[in-house]
């Protein structure tokens, strides 16, 4: 079974740092896309980041350009997203899911439980 | 910036078809990839590049995609229908993703 489990959220002050982590499971891992998507508060969707299979192209929304660090670990099936210079805006449930094909022009097929992030003094 | 615009919501009597529309320039030529959200949970794709369906979807999810709109399609619409609906649409040409707004559905 494909599985995604975020881990790594909390409560952190405007101007901290946070890593998010997304063990995967249940699939080829470094032959898939994988993106890190958020929720703010009652509001919609947004994608926040993406990687490629092999780690090599990455997309970055302009509202977190500069501040978040997509990576991944393909020897540890594990997807990571440094979070820095943290605003109240990025308060938000976090969700890593994975895409159908190696580059990351898709669908989100499979999703995570997502992790929450607040960010407040 | 790219929009893609859906109706806040959308109401549907059971047993009875609802149509969710998510509109955007030339939309038509795009994948659009629908997903939906129940409340607590995370979303869950039903319909990709326009209209397939994943497996496990029931056949009752369809999805349409022409000139200025997409539509995703609920038919005999049941209580468990009832979330928050998403249309997506990637932009290769500038690397850009944008989600609609989402529609929430109400099956009364």
């Amino acid at each position: 079974e494909v599985q995604l489990l975020e881990s790594g959220g909390g409560l952190v002050q405007p101007g901290g740092s946070l890593r998010l982590s997304c063990a995967a499971s249940g699939f080829t891992f470094s032959k898939y896309a994988m993106t890190w998507v958020r929720q703010a508060p009652g509001k919609g969707l947004e994608l926040v980041s993406a990687i490629s299979g092999g780690g090599g192209s990455t997309y970055y929304a302009d509202s977190v350009k500069g501040r978040f660090i997509i990576s991944r670990d393909n020897s540890k099936n594990t997807l990571s997203l440094q979070l820095n210079s943290l605003r109240a805006e990025d308060t938000a449930v976090y969700y890593c899911a994975k895409q159908p094909e190696y580059e990351y022009y898709y669908h989100m097929d499979v999703w995570g439980k997502g992790t929450t992030v607040t960010v407040s003094s | 910036s790219y929009v893609l615009t859906q109706p806040p919501s959308v109401s549907v009597a059971p047993g009875q078809t609802a149509t969710i529309a998510c509109g955007g320039n030339i939309i038509g030529i795009k994948s659009v990839h629908w997903y939906q959200q129940k409340p607590g949970q995370a979303p869950v794709v039903v319909v990709y590049d326009d209209s397939e369906r994943p497996s496990g979807i029931p056949e009752r999810f369809s999805g349409s995609n022409s000139g200025n709109t997409a539509t995703l399609t609920i038919s005999r619409a049941e209580a468990g229908d009832e979330a928050d609906y998403y249309c997506q649409v990637w932009f290769t040409s500038s690397d850009h993703l944008v989600f609609g707004g989402g529609t929430k559905l109400t099956v009364l």
